[in-house]
């Protein structure tokens, strides 16, 4: 079993605060890394998908980055909102021999944006 | 497009009963996977598709089989119950393991 770290396991941020939350992963058979953003009660929305080394993405105020030589990955989240309250979520996509194309998740970063 | 359907939303199973826990999605996707949700646990992978005729075991399997003879289509069947399958259950799909997942809305599944 692969194993896809993700810390802090939870986080209480004031609105307007930056944070950002790393996930770890193994740095061999690399194949692609996601993150997602899950809201209670839904179901859990993908924000990016990485697959280059150096890779950076940004979508408004949320941004994520990717080292796949040391593995692992940051995501960063700017002036945050209470709206970003949510479990974020990372997942190894592996690129390895019978494990190929195997989605391993991270236990997620419960994130609480307090007004 | 109705994007990813589970079907039941919820069920409640007795111990050693079995059931299929239906799964479509309609954006030709060739890639499908299903997942349980614990507390603690995050998301854990079950089995999974990599195009129709094609499954293989993911993280959890036992207990759980998975067919997959059309693209659209990829149920889960529960063997026969029992009540460490408690669980939410998540079906996902996308053009392949490198493209960003549409997840369904769950089903929830309690077995006494």
């Amino acid at each position: 079993i692969l194993n896809v770290e993700q810390s802090p396991q939870s986080l209480h941020v004031q609105e307007g605060d930056s944070t950002n939350f790393t996930c770890s992963f193994p740095s061999s058979n690399f194949y692609a890394l996601h993150w997602y953003r899950w809201e209670t009660a839904k179901s859990p929305e993908a924000l990016f998908v990485m697959t280059l080394n150096g890779d950076e993405k940004k979508k408004g105020r949320i941004s994520a980055t990717l080292n796949t030589k040391e593995g692992y990955s940051y995501l960063y989240i700017k002036g945050s909102q209470p709206e970003d309250s949510a479990t974020y979520l990372c997942a190894f996509a592996n690129a390895g021999g019978t494990s190929y194309g195997k989605l391993t998740f991270g236990q997620g970063t419960i994130l609480t944006v307090h007004p | 497009n109705a994007g990813v359907t589970q079907t039941p939303k919820f069920q409640v199973l007795k111990t050693g009963q079995s059931m299929t826990l239906q799964c479509a999605q309609d954006m030709n996707h060739e890639y499908m996977s299903w997942y349980r949700q614990d507390p603690g646990m995050g998301l854990r992978l079950i089995h999974y598709s990599v195009g129709a005729g094609i499954t293989d075991q993911g993280e959890v399997p036992n207990g759980y089989n998975v067919s997959r003879s059309t693209t659209e289509d990829f149920p889960l069947r529960l063997l026969s119950a029992a009540p460490s399958q408690t669980s939410v259950y998540f079906c996902a799909s996308s053009y392949g393991a490198a493209f960003e997942q549409y997840f369904g809305p769950g089903t929830r599944l309690t077995v006494t």
